[in-house]
């Protein structure tokens, strides 16, 4: 089944340690995104991936770190979680095409907060 | 860059009746708009897309219109069932260039109650 797998789906942690989410598609795609989503702020994109070894910061970037070494996986990394990266996180993933948008498909999210 | 606005944030109407969602986008060059539909606790999932190139699309209850002069579009759900209600978002893109991939930009969601 084609899917983009996130785990874990919840996480409880405390301020400043160090976690990793990871992020797994199994549809060959060239394009990987990780968004967060907040009450009455939508969907804000932190990082994105265009292929393996290229990554470029989203709207919001801080904080967070990516990596790209396998097509397939994407981790979103926080250094130093803080509680104002409590939020709602999804992976997701698309063919890449040069000048034709494609449509996104999600991961279920992870759920983070951090105390 | 892209800015897109959407409203309203929550929308309630009676079982039957027809929702309509509204957004707006700032960047003329954009020529993707999608809408994702996200129930309670679970991912967003496209419903519905719409390129520049064409003004109306539907698929069987919901439509999509797009506004090229305006830069606005809209999502109609006709005949409503309690099965629609979800939080939607729309969103709007450009196409990947050698310079960069799309980029997805997201309206700030519509809750939609359908109430029985």
């Amino acid at each position: 089944e084609a899917q983009v797998t996130q785990n874990p789906r919840y996480l409880i942690t405390v301020t400043g340690k160090k976690l990793t989410v990871t992020c797994s598609q199994n549809m060959n795609h060239e394009y990987m995104s990780w968004y967060r989503q907040d009450p009455g702020l939508g969907l804000r994109q932190i990082y994105y991936s265009m292929n393996v070894e290229v990554t470029d910061k989203g709207d919001v970037p801080e904080g967070y770190k990516v990596s790209r070494k396998e097509k397939r996986n994407f981790p979103l990394i926080l250094e130093s979680p803080s509680p104002n990266q409590t939020s709602l996180y999804f992976c997701a993933s698309s063919l890449q095409r040069r000048g034709l948008p494609l449509p996104l498909h999600f991961g279920n999210g992870t759920r983070l907060t951090v105390t | 860059g892209e800015n897109v606005e959407q409203h309203p944030s929550t929308l309630s109407v009676q079982e039957g009746d027809s929702a309509v969602i509204k957004c707006t986008y700032s960047d003329s060059a954009s020529n993707y708009f999608p809408w994702y539909k996200q129930e309670l606790g679970k991912r967003p999932q496209l419903i519905i897309d719409i390129r520049s190139n064409v003004g109306e699309k539907k698929d069987q209850r919901i439509a999509v219109t797009l506004n090229k002069t305006a830069k606005h579009f809209s999502l109609h759900i006709t005949e409503t069932q309690p099965e629609d209600s979800a939080v939607y978002f729309c969103a709007a893109s450009k196409g990947g260039t050698i310079q960069g991939a799309q980029k997805l930009v997201f309206g700030q969601g519509t809750r939609l109650t359908i109430n029985p």
